[in-house]
């Protein structure tokens, strides 16, 4: 267990709907990412934010959009799906940055299907 | 800009030993090594800070060739448990993420 939560572990939707997927870090972490990961594809990363601040931008699609709450935790929001957004989003966290030799700890992630 | 794995896929009897490599055509900051089991969250093995210092982690170890912008993943004596799939992500100057390579899926038989 990597102390990051993500909530919900499945969803299945249908095309054109709109899903919120939601991530809590570990304690006292200030940075949050979200990556894609398709089927049997790689990480893809999508966002990073640190301490409620947009840090990093990675190819996230314009429907796709994400912030970071004052208590840290992080939503991203999905809208206008498409088939080809089915995979697994993850959410990690760090201290810091990763500049500053801070690793990154994955959450079991969340699996979108969308019909 | 992602870094490049190879082999993509390796196939060890246990007790082998086997190296994955991570390359990049971008002067390299950081390199993180994940180990991901199907369906699950990678998790991560090791961290490697630019300087070419080699880290350990039970019988797997990397290494990082500043010059060379390439980072090594050695699995040795291999277990059945080293099965799945390797990730390296690579931070570069001036970024503050990670980019991950395609992986390396690597199969342990008994």
């Amino acid at each position: 267990d990597s102390g990051v939560t993500q909530t919900p572990k499945h969803l299945i939707t249908a095309t054109g709907q709109r899903v919120t997927l939601r991530c809590s870090p570990r304690s006292g972490d200030l940075s949050v990412y979200w990556y894609q990961q398709s089927l049997d594809q790689g990480l893809q990363f999508l966002i990073q934010y640190y301490n409620g601040e947009e840090r990093a931008k990675g190819n996230i699609l314009e429907r796709f959009s994400a912030q970071q709450f004052p208590d840290l935790h992080s939503e991203l929001n999905l809208s206008s799906l498409e088939l080809g957004d089915s995979a697994l989003y993850f959410c990690a966290s760090s201290p810091g940055q990763t500049s500053s030799g801070n690793t990154i700890y994955f959450g079991e992630g969340s699996w979108l299907t969308v019909v | 800009q992602q870094p490049v794995q190879s082999p993509q896929a390796v196939i060890l009897r246990e007790g082998e030993d086997a190296v994955i490599n991570c390359s990049s055509s971008k002067a390299l900051y950081s390199v993180h090594w994940y180990r991901q089991k199907h369906g699950e969250a990678p998790v991560f093995l090791m961290i490697l800070l630019k300087g070419g210092e080699q880290k350990g982690h039970d019988k797997i170890s990397a290494s990082f060739n500043e010059k060379k912008q390439q980072s090594s993943l050695y699995l040795t004596a291999s277990q059945l448990s080293y099965s799945g799939t390797y990730f390296c992500g690579t931070e570069y100057y001036g970024d503050y993420k990670l980019s991950f390579g395609a992986g390396t899926t690597v199969t342990v038989r008994a």
